[in-house]
């Protein structure tokens, strides 16, 4: 069982362009995690959200923890070529036991390639 | 000062040898964690340590995958009898404690091949 399904899996397009990412899951996750990776190396947090309804910015990028705690998403406004990588979400594990803390369960991930 | 290292960066080996993967975590960082991410895809929980026991095993997949940690600090991934269907990168990752917003810092992973 996926516990969180990230869309799109693919995301080709051109510079300047603007793009959402999303991250779902049926259960309630006490904060999300996005990370950014790129070939040949280990991903790069980005933001953690903790409150549901809680906005984050990070230059271009704007994240979102839904109201129910359940999805996340990422909007990168104006993209650019370095924005180019493998982003994915994360949380902690909701059914794992006391001894479970820290244990991170991932999406997919989005690969995203932006074209000059 | 340096970050999560891991080694080899790279590591080919035929099916049914045995292999050997290494963490060093940040200096001071009581949690480690193994990852698995197979080719563009998510990554895949193995093990964790806080300090050098391992509360959390849940995701090794076979009892072929071991992995111990010495000193609070060091990690050895070790993989028996491997398979094809172990190719896969393996990354490492340490906190400075188990509380679930503490950043994990991951290394670049180990390329593992298996012919």
């Amino acid at each position: 069982t996926q516990l969180l399904e990230q869309s799109p899996q693919f995301l080709s397009i051109q510079e300047g362009e603007n793009l959402t990412v999303y991250c779902n899951s049926s259960s309630v996750f006490s904060s999300l995690q996005w990370y950014r990776q790129e070939p040949g190396e280990g991903p790069v947090l980005l933001v953690t959200v903790v409150t549901g309804g809680e906005v984050k910015k990070l230059k271009r990028l704007t994240f979102q923890f839904g109201d129910a705690r359940k999805d996340s998403s990422l909007h990168i406004t104006a993209a650019q070529p370095g924005d180019t990588g493998l982003y994915l979400c994360a949380g902690v594990d909701p059914n794992a036991g006391g001894t479970s803390y820290g244990k991170l369960t991932f999406g997919q991930g989005t690969i995203l390639t932006v074209h000059p | 000062g340096a970050g999560v290292s891991q080694s080899p960066s790279n590591k080919v080996t035929e099916k049914g040898k045995d292999v050997e993967l290494r963490c060093d975590p940040i200096s001071g960082h009581t949690a480690l964690y193994w990852y698995r991410q197979s080719l563009g895809q998510g990554l895949e929980f193995l093990i964790y340590f806080q300090g050098n026991s391992a509360p959390d095993k849940s995701g090794l997949p076979s009892d072929r995958f071991s992995a111990e940690r010495t000193g609070g600090s060091v990690s050895t991934l070790t993989i028996q009898r491997t398979q094809q269907e172990d190719s896969a990168v393996y990354l490492c990752a340490s906190s400075l404690g188990v509380v679930s917003t503490d950043t994990q810092y991951f290394g670049p992973g180990t390329r593992l091949t298996v012919l």
